[in-house]
């Protein structure tokens, strides 16, 4: 049972390239989010999705776009790369919202932007 | 938005001891409350939640408690020992689909 995966583990960009973020999860969860997780400040949500072909902007949306096409993969796409989006991306998944039961974590991507 | 508050940023224990961490929140509406342990080089995983209806909750070594009038809980582990080392996070969620994490600490045990 693989859970979430997410695909790249490991990218290093350069400013203003772009690039997407793989989210797939075999549980067949409604809900499927994407955090970033810097240091000394926890994971902070980019967006989230309630369902398929749904998206919803979170807490630090700016840079960032998703899309849920398929109800088991999630995409986090940066466009035009830049520093401050150095950081590891969690994307999770859950059954129900996020205030009724655990979400599920990948293992991260660390995104290096020089 | 909801703003979570999480104390001690590092915590270091000897084996056996307790551990005792403490989230302070902000939106009275947030009526759930989980946290989430991360191992080095993993995702978080869930290890206990806490809903604003209830004041204690145990699972063996691992509890927690809330204080709705302060707005603050607290994980507490008791008999620490070196698989407990790893980052924790405490979080809260109000009736919608988000939620709000602290800024985590991590939990060294020593031998």
């Amino acid at each position: 049972n693989a859970g979430v995966t997410q695909t790249p583990k490991f990218r290093v960009l350069k400013t203003g390239q772009s690039m997407t973020l793989l989210c797939a999860q075999d549980m067949n969860h409604e809900y499927m989010y994407w955090y970033r997780q810097d240091p000394g400040m926890g994971l902070r949500l980019i967006h989230y999705s309630v369902g398929e072909g749904t998206t919803a902007k979170g807490e630090v949306p700016d840079g960032y776009n998703v899309s849920r096409l398929k109800k088991q993969n999630f995409l986090l796409g940066l466009e035009s790369a830049a520093p401050s989006q150095t950081s590891v991306y969690f994307c999770a998944s859950s059954f129900q919202g996020a205030n009724t039961g655990e979400l599920f974590f990948g293992e991260g991507s660390r995104l290096t932007v020089l | 938005g909801e703003n979570v508050e999480q104390h001690p940023s590092t915590l270091s224990v000897q084996e056996g001891d307790s551990a005792v961490i403490k989230c302070t929140y902000s939106d009275s509406a947030s009526n759930y409350f989980p946290w989430y342990k991360q191992e080095l080089g993993k995702g978080p995983q869930l290890i206990i939640d806490i809903r604003s209806n209830v004041g204690e909750k145990k699972d063996q070594r691992i509890a927690v408690t809330l204080n709705k009038t302060a707005k603050h809980f607290s994980l507490h582990i008791t008999e620490t020992q070196p698989e407990d080392s790893a980052v924790y996070f405490c979080a809260a969620s109000r009736n919608d689909y988000k939620l709000s994490f602290g800024a985590g600490t991590t939990v060294t045990v020593r031998a």
